[in-house]
C-alpha cells in the first residue's frame, strides 16, 4: 500500500525553464510534507517542506505547493539549472507519528 | 556534508552472514533513522532511536535490530543474509521532534552474494 506516491519515474526538462515535480498522498492524516534531493552515491539531502495548514511555502529557486482537497503536492524549480539534476524524494508525516513515509522518486534530468 | 556518518561505505558478504553497520548522528542530534533504499525503490523506514530508547518501527525484518548507544551512535545488525538483503542503507538524525528536518549519511552499500 503506497501512501506517497510520485508516478512520474523521470523528468527531462530544458535549463532556464520550470521544472515541475509532483508527489500523490492517500493518508489524509499527513500533516506534514518533505521534499529531499539525491544525488548518485550520497544520501538525500532536505530541500524544503510544507505543513498542512498552508498551500504554499517558497525559499529562492523552490516552491511547494499543497492541494489537500486533491491530495496533491508539488515542488517547482525556476529556473531549473544543470545542478538541479538529481532524483527527488517526496515524503510525509502524521501527527505526533516520527516515521516518514516516501514516494519512489523522481529523477529530473536538466538538458543544456 | 550532512554531518552524519556512517561506516563502511561498501560492505560484500556471503548469504548467512551477519554485518553491523555503523552511524554516528549530527552533533546536537539526539534521534537517529535506519532506512533501507533497494534498487530503484523509494526509501524505506526501519527504525527510529531517540536518547538510546527505540521511538518508532517501521518495516523492519526480525533478523534485523539496531540499537543506539550513550554516545548516541547506532549500530544495525544484519543477520541471516539474503540474497534480497542487497540494498542501500542510510542512516539519518535530527533533533527528534515529530515531522523535524532529518539529516542523511552518505549510505552504505550492502551487496550479498
Amino acid at each position: 500500500d503506497q501512501q506517497v506516491k510520485q508516478n512520474s519515474p523521470s523528468l527531462s526538462v530544458q535549463e532556464g525553464r520550470i521544472s515541475i515535480l509532483n508527489c500523490d498522498y492517500t493518508n489524509s492524516m499527513f500533516d506534514y510534507f518533505l521534499w529531499y534531493k539525491k544525488y548518485p552515491a550520497e544520501g538525500p539531502t532536505f530541500l524544503i517542506s510544507i505543513s498542512s495548514i498552508k498551500d504554499k511555502n517558497e525559499d529562492g529557486r523552490f516552491t511547494v505547493f499543497l492541494n489537500k482537497s486533491a491530495k496533491h503536492l508539488s515542488l517547482h524549480i525556476v529556473p531549473s539549472q544543470p545542478g538541479d539534476s538529481a532524483v527527488y524524494f517526496c515524503a510525509a508525516s502524521a501527527g505526533s507519528n516520527y516515521q516518514l513515509i516516501w514516494g519512489a522518486g523522481t529523477k529530473l534530468i536538466i538538458k543544456p | 556534508d550532512s554531518g552524519v556518518t556512517q561506516t563502511p561505505k561498501h560492505l560484500i558478504t556471503a548469504t548467512g552472514q551477519r554485518v553491523t553497520l555503523r552511524c554516528s548522528p549530527r552533533s546536537g542530534d539526539l534521534s537517529v533513522y535506519w532506512y533501507q533504499q533497494s534498487l530503484d525503490q523509494g526509501l524505506q523506514f526501519l527504525i527510529q532511536y531517540y536518547n538510546g530508547e527505540e521511538r518508532a518501527k517501521g518495516n523492519i525484518l526480525e533478523r534485523f535490530s539496531a540499537q543506539q548507544f550513550p554516545d548516541l551512535h547506532s549500530e544495525l545488525n544484519l543477520s541471516s543474509l539474503e540474497l534480497g538483503d542487497s540494498a542501500l542503507y542510510f542512516c539519518a538524525s535530527s533533533v527528534g521532534s515529530p515531522g523535524d528536518t532529518q539529516y542523511f549519511g552518505p549510505g552504505t552499500r550492502l551487496t550479498v552474494l
